[in-house]
C-alpha cells in the first residue's frame, strides 16, 4: 500500500498566483480530509470529503479556497489568488469509515509545504 | 466549535520517567476519540481510536484511557525513551460524519 500520495511536496509561487494541491487517498477509503498546519493555529481542519461529497466546508478560510474530489482516487485544493498568509504545510488524510462517527484512524500523507512570497 | 484542550503544551523528561498527558472536550455528541503521534519532519500517525466511556487500550509502552462522561482522556507513556519525543495530537469526533477537530499537541522531550 503506497499510502496517501500528495503533490508537490513543496511549491513556491509569488503572491496573486493560482496554486493546485493533489492528493491521492488510499485505495478504498471513503473519508478524505484537508488539514492546514500554522504555528499558530495547529492543523486546522479545511473540509471533508465523504465517498467523494463535500460534507463539511466551514473551516474553508474564504472563497479564494476550493477543493473537489472528482473520484475516490483524486482530490484537489486550490487557492486562488494565493496570499502570502497561505503559507503553511497542507496535509490530507484518508480514512475507512465504517458505521458512523468517525470510528476508524486517520492516514496522513507528507504534506505538502507552500510558501506564498 | 468543538473546543479541544490538550496540556501541558510541553513537557521535557528523563529516560526511563513515566509521563502522562491530558485531553479535554466537550462530553455531548462524543461519538470517538483520537491519539496520534507527531514527530517532526513527518506525519501525524494514529495510536489509538476509543469509542466507549471507559474504553483502555495499549501498544507497547503507551495506553490511554476514555471518560466520556466527564469529556476527558489520558495518554501514559511508561519509562519514556528519546524515541518517544514527539507531539501527541488527541481529536474527538462530535459527528456522525466523522469530522475530526485537532487539540494543539503536547510536546514531549525525552533527554537521555
Amino acid at each position: 500500500d503506497a499510502g496517501v500520495i500528495q503533490s508537490p511536496r513543496h511549491e513556491v509561487t509569488e503572491m496573486g498566483q493560482e496554486v493546485t494541491l493533489r492528493c491521492k487517498p488510499i485505495s478504498g477509503h471513503n473519508s478524505l480530509f484537508w488539514y492546514r498546519q500554522t504555528m499558530m493555529r495547529g492543523l486546522e481542519l479545511l473540509i471533508y470529503f465523504n465517498n467523494n461529497v463535500p460534507i463539511d466546508d466551514s473551516g474553508m478560510p474564504e472563497d479564494r479556497f476550493s477543493a473537489k474530489m472528482p473520484n475516490a482516487s483524486f482530490s484537489t485544493l486550490k487557492i486562488q489568488p494565493s496570499e502570502p498568509r497561505d503559507s503553511a504545510v497542507y496535509f490530507c488524510a484518508s480514512s475507512r469509515q465504517t458505521g458512523t462517527g468517525g470510528n476508524s484512524p486517520l492516514h496522513f500523507g507528507n504534506g505538502t509545504r507552500l510558501t506564498v512570497t | 466549535i468543538l473546543n479541544v484542550e490538550q496540556s501541558p503544551q510541553s513537557l521535557h523528561v528523563q529516560e526511563g520517567d513515566s509521563t502522562n498527558f491530558t485531553c479535554s472536550f466537550p462530553s455531548s455528541n462524543f461519538y470517538a476519540l483520537h491519539w496520534y503521534r507527531w514527530e517532526t519532519a513527518k506525519s501525524p500517525e494514529a495510536l489509538f481510536v476509543m469509542t466507549l466511556n471507559g474504553d483502555e487500550k495499549k501498544k507497547g509502552r503507551i495506553s490511554a484511557t476514555l471518560n466520556t462522561k466527564e469529556g476527558y482522556s489520558y495518554l501514559y507513556i511508561k519509562g519514556s525513551q528519546p524515541e518517544d519525543s514527539a507531539t501527541y495530537l488527541c481529536a474527538p469526533s462530535s459527528s456522525n460524519t466523522g469530522k475530526l477537530i485537532f487539540g494543539q499537541g503536547t510536546t514531549l522531550q525525552v533527554k537521555p
